[in-house]
């Protein structure tokens, strides 16, 4: 089975400062995605970034960077020089690619909330 | 740029009523999905459906749930005799491809729908 843990339920960063994120997650499966989402309150999933098991490098998009730390099972996200607009809910998710057909679900973490201050 | 739509955006329905949630995946799009969040809750994985039948579906996804594709392009949740604790966010999602280690196929969200049972 797979597990994300997010241990921060609530975090709050400076307009313009960076932020981190934490995640870890727990499968037994060698071959997964990460992924981090945004939820807004307005309700919708926002997908941000993804990381391969087998990627060597960190996963960049734009402001968003993935810290991936296999030996330790993290994927903590890093957001830079963050807005106001940042402000939302952060889900942690993974998904495991097994053979064809095999199981397609991401599970989630249970989020981190992050306010974004002036 | 092409979106999974969800109609209606909040329903509210008495205890024991039959419900149906609609959704529109992304339409070259071949694998699609129901998630469920309570409120201030995580993000539940409940089925994904592939070529006309479910491929997978979580402890949640009991008698009570069916999907449906009726037409080649609506992707439909039918909850049989709602439940109090059936009121929930309820995201459809869709995918292009099947997820491999190798891509980073992310499933595209709906805005969700909001069912609240009284």
């Amino acid at each position: 089975a797979q597990k994300i843990t997010q241990t921060q339920p609530g975090m709050f960063v400076q307009e313009k400062e960076a932020v981190t994120l934490d995640c870890t997650y727990d499968t037994s499966d060698p071959s997964y995605g990460l992924f981090w989402y945004k939820q807004p309150s307005s309700g919708e999933m926002i997908f941000l970034i993804y990381q391969g098991s087998y990627d060597q490098q960190n996963a960049t998009e734009g402001r968003y960077s993935l810290n991936f730390q296999k030996a330790r099972k993290s994927a903590n996200l890093v957001i830079s020089a963050s807005q106001l607009g940042d402000s939302a809910m952060y889900f942690c998710a993974m998904r495991v690619a097994l053979n064809s057909g095999g199981y397609q679900k991401v599970t989630f973490g249970t989020g981190t909330k992050l306010q974004v201050i002036p | 740029e092409p979106e999974v739509t969800q109609t209606p955006s909040h329903q509210v329905t008495q205890m024991g009523q039959e419900v149906i949630l609609r959704c529109v995946p992304i339409s070259n799009h071949l694998y699609f999905y129901w998630y469920r969040q309570i409120l201030g809750q995580k993000v539940e994985f409940l089925v994904s459906f592939y070529n006309n039948e479910i491929s997978e579906k979580s402890e949640i996804f009991d008698d009570q749930f069916s999907v449906e594709r009726p037409d080649g392009s609506n992707f439909t949740l039918k909850i049989r005799s709602t439940k109090l604790e059936d009121s929930a966010m309820y995201f459809c999602a869709s995918s292009e491809l099947q997820f491999t280690i190798l891509t980073s196929i992310e499933q595209y969200f709906g805005p969700g729908t909001r069912l609240t049972v009284t």
